[in-house]
């Protein structure tokens, strides 16, 4: 049984930065395309962005709410995902999930498809952006 | 980006009713819609993938369906433990994309 576990969330002001962490166990991160979603307070579930498995290429990819100001990145040693947030802003404010990207292989009419779902997620952990 | 409109946007019902919530896509996304349980102070919880296929463990009174842009989740005989929060995401195209929610209370 996969397990995701975040941690390293907190209070921060406008303008800083926060590194989250999200161990796994039970799966390999460097196996795995591996997402960070977040949601605001009372609000809905927002992709934030996603790094794919080595075999795959193993490239990020960020919403465009925050490219260029969060970095996705792992370590296969520790089997841990990261996201490194800076320059945070207030609306940056919301409980971070992180969660595998499963691909799943099958057929549809005949013909070999891969479909992609997000299956197991950690307990999230609250980053507040305020002064 | 791929927007997913969901509608209602809340919904009343009561133990044993059977409810279904509608998923439309700014584009077409094929079989690409996904479907989530969330309940207060949890993570989301994986329903139904590929439209139609139900994760493991997840009880059969759960069905999905459509195409292209048009896609339901159907909840059949409500039970005390389906009064949540329920979203669409499509896995089409990136960026992944969830719909609003459509929250189920209790009449």
């Amino acid at each position: 049984e996969v397990q995701l576990v975040e941690s390293g969330g907190g209070l921060v002001k406008p303008g800083g930065s926060l590194r989250l962490s999200c161990a796994a166990f039970g799966s390999t991160v460097s196996n795995a395309w591996m997402t960070w979603v977040r949601q605001a307070p009372g609000k809905g579930l927002e992709w934030v962005g996603r790094i794919k498995s080595k075999t795959d290429g193993g490239t990020p990819d960020y919403a465009a709410p925050v490219k260029g100001r969060f970095t996705i990145s792992r370590d296969e040693s520790e089997n841990t995902l990261y996201l490194q947030m800076n320059s945070l802003k207030t609306e940056d404010t919301a409980v971070y999930f992180c969660t595998t990207e499963t691909k799943s292989f099958g057929y549809e009419s005949g013909d070999p498809k891969s479909w992609y779902y997000f299956d197991y997620w950690g307990q999230g952990t609250l980053v507040t952006v305020s002064s | 980006d791929i927007q997913m409109t969901q509608s209602p946007s809340s919904l009343s019902a009561s133990v044993g009713d059977t409810v279904t919530i509608t998923c439309r896509a700014s584009q077409r996304i094929s079989s690409y819609l996904n479907w989530y349980q969330q309940k207060p102070g949890k993570a989301p919880k994986l329903l139904i993938y590929a439209v139609s296929s139900l994760q493991s463990g997840v009880p059969s009174r759960f069905s999905g369906g459509g195409s292209g842009t048009d896609f339901t989740l159907t909840i059949s005989s409500l039970q005390l433990e389906d009064f949540a929060t329920y979203y669409c995401q499509q896995s089409s195209s990136t960026p992944r994309t969830f719909g609003q929610g459509t929250k189920l209370e209790f009449k």
